[in-house]
């Protein structure tokens, strides 16, 4: 069964340390990931995904195949960073995302 | 352009009543979502409607059931409400089924 697994459910970090908040999935196909973020009062936005290859707000995730994992980091964190984070995987091309319990990511000035 | 909108913000409904929540998809989107999250755990994706057919489903009981209509708008009933089914009920639109996922804010129902 798919699923996707983010062990920390609290992240605390000084600003201008380096973050990295994991992600690992079982899926027995070719999975496409997902990084969502969402910022105090504010809805689920799209972060970044593994197939784009981009670098947003400084932040980039490696799809591991061998290690199953997708973790998310930033060299130098920032006090704005500090938000909810979840993993998600897209199976079936279809779009339809199978979400992590999130990780709660708090950046101490 | 305007976002994903959700009506209503917040509910509250009785064990064993029914409720429709509506989702409003962003203009262009064809495709629609549904998650429900519980507190403290992440989306879980309960359906996906494409150009008004049911276009697959996650692991909820047929008393959950969608609707969308030819404007791409889109309805989420759950029938026989129980009180695990508080939660906050996120709907998602993507301008087709494998492009990126847009969320609305989300309706939160609490059932007592």
């Amino acid at each position: 069964a798919q699923r996707v697994t983010q062990p920390e459910k609290l992240l605390s970090v000084f600003k201008g340390a380096p973050v990295e908040l994991k992600c690992n999935y079982s899926y027995s196909g070719s999975p496409e990931l997902f990084w969502y973020v969402q910022y105090s009062r504010q809805r689920l936005q799209l972060l970044l995904r593994h197939i784009s290859r981009e670098s947003i707000k400084g932040f980039t995730a490696d799809l591991n195949k061998g290690e199953t994992s997708f973790h998310l980091k930033k060299p130098f964190a920032q006090e704005e960073d500090s938000a909810m984070y979840y993993c998600g995987l897209s199976y079936n091309q279809g779009g339809k995302l199978i979400f992590g319990q999130g990780t709660e990511l708090s950046v101490k000035p | 352009e305007t976002g994903v909108t959700q009506s209503p913000t917040h509910l509250i409904k009785t064990r064993g009543q029914q409720v429709t929540l509506r989702c409003s998809s962003q203009s262009g989107h064809n495709t629609v979502s549904w998650y429900q999250q519980a507190l403290g755990q992440g989306p879980q994706f309960i359906f996906q409607y494409y150009r008004e057919e049911e276009n697959g489903r996650g692991n909820f009981p047929p008393r959950f059931s969608g609707l969308q209509f030819p404007n791409y708008s889109s309805e989420l009933n759950v029938n026989a409400l129980e009180l695990d089914d508080s939660a906050l009920y996120l709907c998602a639109s993507s301008l087709t089924v494998n492009t990126e996922a847009f969320f609305g804010q989300g309706t939160r129902l609490t059932v007592v």
